[in-house]
């Protein structure tokens, strides 16, 4: 089936430090999502776009719905401890309404103090 | 805010038994979905719903059965657990299936 790519798996990076996280496909997909993962619980929304090209924020985190509409990427600024966590993306296929949802593998972030 | 319920954050049931896992979901969505999550494995779809007493197999079926008799509530029933289906649970719903919104989910140990 249909599959999302994240790499690395995870990632190690510095209090106060950006990041940025891609997920690409061969596929086109009408919806991408960004989702965040503390152990133990379910994935919480963060972002969606719902059109190319388009870029959203929500306060430290932006992520950009790729031109081409087969990537998306997730930009986390000036990270904090409880920015650690697995960053999903997600995505919705063109073909037609009620599709499933691609998700990628996630990406395990570590932020050192 | 949507709010996705899971009746259990864990639930520990011995081989045979029969599990009855539930998930409500407060926003009145059409399209409701059970995942199973393992380690290197990523989220996999096991059964989704868009309607009452409608439901689709998703890529992992074999082992499970679902119920969704009200709109709200949408059950994924193990009719014999093994241990191969210890796992983290998760729930979500949509209302047109692109935007989906999680439970806490529920970690099953089989035993």
């Amino acid at each position: 089936g249909q599959q999302l790519n994240q790499s690395p798996q995870s990632m190690f990076i510095q209090e106060g430090e950006d990041v940025s996280m891609n997920c690409t496909s061969s596929s086109i997909f009408n919806t991408w999502l960004w989702y965040k993962q503390d152990p133990g619980e379910g994935p919480v929304l963060l972002i969606a776009l719902y059109k190319a090209g388009e870029l959203t924020s929500n306060g430290r985190l932006t992520a950009q719905f790729g031109i081409t509409r087969k990537d998306s990427f997730l930009n986390i600024s000036a990270s904090i401890p409880s920015d650690v966590g697995i960053y999903f993306c997600a995505g919705q296929l063109p073909t037609g309404a009620n599709s499933k949802l691609t998700f990628g593998k996630g990406i395990t972030l570590s932020v050192r103090p | 805010d949507v709010k996705v319920t899971q009746s259990s954050r864990y639930l520990v049931k011995r081989t045979g038994e029969k599990v009855f896992l539930e998930c409500v979901q407060d926003m009145d969505h059409e399209n409701m979905f059970w995942y199973r999550q393992d380690p290197g494995l990523g989220l996999r779809l096991i059964y989704f719903s868009y309607d009452v007493k409608m439901k689709e197999k998703g890529d992992i079926p074999e082992g499970y059965s679902v119920s969704r008799e009200k709109k709200e509530r949408f059950s994924l029933i193990l009719e014999s657990a093994s241990t191969n289906q210890t796992s983290m649970y998760l729930c979500a719903s949509s209302l047109y299936g692109d935007t989906q919104y999680f439970g806490p989910g529920t970690r099953l140990t089989v035993l």
